[in-house]
């Protein structure tokens, strides 16, 4: 089965640029996707790019895919201090009946320091 | 509609009890999902509903653990003589679609602590 995979921690100077990096396993998940989690909070949608496009674009974030390598990666411009926080991937290879369950990294621990 | 919502928001029990969580999907999607999550760890998938229909549980899904989705609004996941191996944040989540881009939605989760 699918099986995804990210470094556990990053720190960033606040400012500068922040990559977190991913690596899935199935070639059939079609849709990728950045979820971010705050203490005690559930996960919030950040963005997600479909597999027949190599980058997304959308304010502060950069979304890269290279699907020769299955590599994702997710760059946050201008990192601020309310970005630090969890930040997994998700990639949803196709069920039967044409559903897609989400699976995720570990998670990425952001932490943003002055 | 503000998004899906989850009920209670933290569960405390002993080893033993039976627990009960209740999600309240975004009120126009079809697609219902229930992951749990462990400390450090990413969610994993539970199971799914499509309208009504359970259509897919994980292995991870005991013979304890029982979902229900009875009018393809509201879901329940009912755990039943909870173990300390079952203390997770219970997330569920919601989308809209038919196949496709899958954007799932998450509530707030419910933590459950097993004494």
């Amino acid at each position: 089965g699918e099986d995804v995979e990210q470094s556990l921690f990053l720190s960033v100077r606040e400012g500068d640029s922040s990559v977190i990096n991913c690596t899935y396993t199935d070639s059939s998940s079609t849709y990728l996707y950045w979820y971010k989690q705050e203490p005690g909070a559930g996960l919030q949608l950040l963005t997600y790019i479909f597999s027949n496009m190599d980058m997304k674009q959308d304010q502060r974030l950069t979304v890269l895919l290279n699907k020769k390598d299955k590599h994702l990666s997710l760059r946050i411009a201008d990192t601020q201090t309310g970005d630090s926080a969890i930040y997994f991937c998700a990639a949803s290879p196709v069920g039967d009946g044409g559903y897609n369950k989400l699976i995720f990294g570990a998670g990425t621990r952001l932490a943003v320091h002055p | 509609d503000t998004g899906v919502s989850q009920d209670p928001r933290h569960k405390i029990t002993k080893r033993g009890q039976n627990v009960t969580f209740r999600c309240d999907p975004i009120s126009e999607h079809n697609r219902l999902y229930w992951y749990r999550q462990t400390l450090g760890q990413g969610p994993e998938f539970l199971t799914y509903f499509q309208n009504e229909a359970q259509l897919e549980k994980s292995r991870l899904l005991s013979d304890r653990f029982s979902a229900e989705r009875p009018k393809g609004s509201f879901s329940t996941l009912e755990i039943q003589r909870t173990e300390q191996g079952d203390s997770a944040m219970y997330l569920c989540a919601s989308s809209f679609g038919t196949s496709g881009n899958n954007e799932q939605f998450f509530g707030p989760g419910t933590r459950l602590t097993v004494l």
